[in-house]
């Protein structure tokens, strides 16, 4: 089973700064099962990226993901109000597992 | 555009089987391009997955959970359920049904999830 391990646990931020997550995995994997997704309080996840760098339906281009192998990442280009949440990435070369997850709050 | 609803009790008692089903509606569960999954989340902890099926019956299941769950799905009724057996007090959580990209392989399309808890 792949390991995700996604850092920072916490991310404090100001709305128009730049987010940066990562997601590091316990060892390789094809980017084309890398996704990420969003959650806010008491909503279901909502999928943002997907094949490690393609944005899913509807999600804005302040959204990027970029990586390969074992290290992954999500950035949020400018904060906006919005996007305070909670991120995980998830894999599928293993089975299928999520990161622990990364949670930007607002400073 | 597709949306899914999962149904069932609100409360289990320890031992019992957990059983939830997931609706499906504004598209066929029986496409070609999707499979169909569960995914759980306790109560202040993150997404566990636990497994998912084809519209043919073909399943997946988390390694973890595999020997207490069985998914199903019932394509007269464009539903699929999750049945987990023996459940404890960690099996308490929100119950979320998901359509999976099949070329894609994510989860595109979410329910809004159904809170089961496990107690006496």
């Amino acid at each position: 089973e792949i390991v995700l391990t996604q850092s920072p646990g916490t991310l404090s931020l100001s709305p128009g700064e730049r987010a940066t997550l990562s997601c590091r995995a316990s060892q390789s994997l094809s980017s084309s099962y890398l996704a990420w997704y969003e959650q806010k309080p008491g909503q279901a996840p909502r999928p943002l990226i997907y094949g490690a760098s393609s944005r899913a339906t509807g999600i804005p281009d302040r959204f990027s993901g970029s990586g390969s192998g074992t290290d992954f990442t999500l950035t949020i280009s400018r904060l906006e109000p919005e996007d305070f949440a909670v991120y995980y990435c998830q894999q599928y070369g293993s089975s299928l597992t999520f990161g622990g997850g990364t949670k930007v709050e607002i400073k | 555009q597709v949306q899914l609803q999962e149904s069932g009790p609100g409360l289990v008692k320890p031992s019992q089987t957990l059983s939830l089903t997931c609706t499906v509606s504004g598209g066929s569960i029986s496409s070609g391009d999707y499979y169909w999954s569960w995914i759980r989340q306790p109560p202040g902890k993150g997404l566990e997955w636990i497994g998912y099926i084809y519209y043919t019956g073909s399943t997946y299941y988390n390694p973890s959970l595999k020997s207490r769950v069985t998914i199903s799905v019932d394509t007269s009724k464009n539903q699929f359920s999750l049945k987990l057996s023996s459940v404890t007090a960690a099996d308490t959580a929100v119950y979320y049904c998901a359509r999976r990209e099949g070329g894609s392989y994510y989860e595109g399309v979410w329910g809004k999830g159904t809170t089961v808890t496990v107690s006496s």
